[in-house]
């Protein structure tokens, strides 16, 4: 499949659990990005790597906790979550750091997270 | 601090009519604006870019630097915009508005 792929599409998990998000492009892109989609905030950028190193970490609880094996594959990892970390969990890619070539943002379909 | 506003949660036209999405960016430099467009049960995905000067599906986003805003107008509103539009300015730091959820009534 083209573009970024992330899986699972749907996740329900426990206060207790451990679970561990995925995201993959085949783009060639260098930069990689996941963000957090709530019902009534906007986008939230959560972490941001450049060529598989992390270069932001924006005041994420860590409970959160982001694995970039390399530029392709992304990876966040989830323990301890509470109800309010029931989210869209988007994930993105751009050829540049921050599109900064200006050809902006390629988005997965995000996985939708619902903590009990 | 930077900060893009879209001051409109809800937008709702009639078919034909025409449309305005506004967007206001507070940056201490000249940061490159995109708009995105997230369909129903689909993606976020790239409408256009403000350096290419295009348009996009009827739309096009006029820069006014003096009064830092970056709104999106089409001239004929279809029903098939309905959707959610997201300004994001960037700056090594790519921001997204809090998105307007356009209506377009038949």
């Amino acid at each position: 499949e083209t573009g970024v792929t992330q899986t699972p599409r749907h996740l329900v998990m426990g206060m207790t659990n451990k679970k561990s998000l995925k995201c993959e492009q085949h783009l060639g892109h260098n930069a990689m990005y996941w963000y957090k989609q709530s019902a009534k905030k906007p986008l939230e950028l959560m972490f941001v790597y450049n060529f598989k190193e992390q270069t932001e970490n924006n005041s994420v609880p860590s409970r959160f906790s982001p694995e970039c094996p390399n530029s392709s594959h992304l990876f966040l990892h989830l323990h301890t979550l509470q109800p309010e970390d029931s989210a869209l969990y988007l994930c993105a890619s751009s050829q540049e750091f921050y599109a900064s070539n200006n050809y902006g943002y390629t988005f997965g379909s995000g996985t939708r997270l619902t903590v009990v | 601090a930077q900060r893009v506003t879209q001051p409109e949660k809800l937008l709702s036209v009639f078919k034909g009519a025409p449309v305005e999405l506004k967007c206001n960016y507070s940056y201490s430099g000249s940061p490159e604006l995109f708009w995105y467009v997230q369909y129903s049960r689909q993606r976020l995905q790239l409408l256009l870019r403000h350096i290419s000067r295009e348009s996009i599906k009827g739309f096009t986003a006029d820069l006014n630097k003096g009064e830092t805003s970056f709104h999106l107008k089409k001239p004929f509103a279809q029903e098939e915009d309905s959707a959610m539009y997201y300004c994001a300015p960037s700056d090594n730091d790519m921001r997204f508005g809090a998105g307007t959820r356009l209506t377009v009534k038949p």
